[in-house]
């Protein structure tokens, strides 16, 4: 158990829908990074918030956003799904923002969009 | 951040050591080398990372070039625990903290 959690486990959903993922970091953590793995592209990098503020984007779609709390919780908004959007998205911690930390994963999320 | 060059897939029998090649030539010399794990149907995980000298942790051992230019992940005893994707990744430490995955090698272990 790395001490990230995910919730949901899973989502199943129509095209043209919005849904939010939900992340909780590590206790002390205060990095929060999305990532996406679908079975063409792999694991791919979307965003990075540091304690409230976005640190870093990759690949990620406008219909895509992100926040994270106060509390240091995030939350991934994805919005007029497509089919393409089936995927496993994971969020991973970090207590610094440097490239010298481990980052540590949650479970994923499972979205299929039908 | 670098590329790295890894097998798409190796297998190993149950007990055996694995060594699991990764190919870096472009490394700079600040890149950290770190290797991190996807067991099925979970995140991926950290298993171990070093700069320069062979590095050994309760997971693995990290054996590097000593051009640098090339590193190798070694399982002492691979249990049917181990079959994962694992990833060869350069990490700059002074620079962005996101990981950047490449295809990995994917390790089946044979009970």
């Amino acid at each position: 158990d790395s001490g990230v959690t995910q919730t949901p486990k899973h989502l199943i959903t129509a095209t043209g829908q919005r849904v939010t993922l939900r992340c909780s970091p590590r206790s002390g953590d205060l990095s929060v990074y999305w990532y996406q793995q679908s079975l063409d592209q792999g694991l791919q990098f979307l965003i990075h918030y540091y304690n409230g503020e976005e640190r870093a984007k990759g690949n990620i779609l406008e219909r895509f956003s992100a926040q994270q709390f106060p509390d240091l919780h995030s939350e991934l908004n994805l919005s007029s799904l497509e089919l393409g959007d089936s995927a496993l998205y994971f969020c991973a911690s970090s207590k610094q923002p440097n490239g010298r930390e481990t980052q540590y994963f949650g479970p994923g999320t499972r979205l299929l969009v039908l | 951040d670098a590329k790295t060059t890894q097998p798409n897939s190796m297998e190993s029998n149950e007990e055996e050591p694995v060594h699991l090649p990764c190919n870096h030539s472009t490394i700079s010399g600040t890149d950290y080398i770190h290797w991190y794990r996807q067991l099925p149907s979970q995140g991926p995980e950290y298993v171990i990372h070093g700069l320069t000298s062979n590095v050994n942790n309760r997971m693995a051992s990290l054996a590097i070039a000593e051009d640098r230019k090339s590193s190798t992940l070694i399982l002492h005893r691979a249990t049917l625990r181990d079959a994962a994707v694992y990833y060869c990744i350069l990490r700059d430490p002074t620079g962005a903290n996101n990981l950047f995955f490449g295809t990995g090698t994917r390790l089946t272990v044979i009970p």
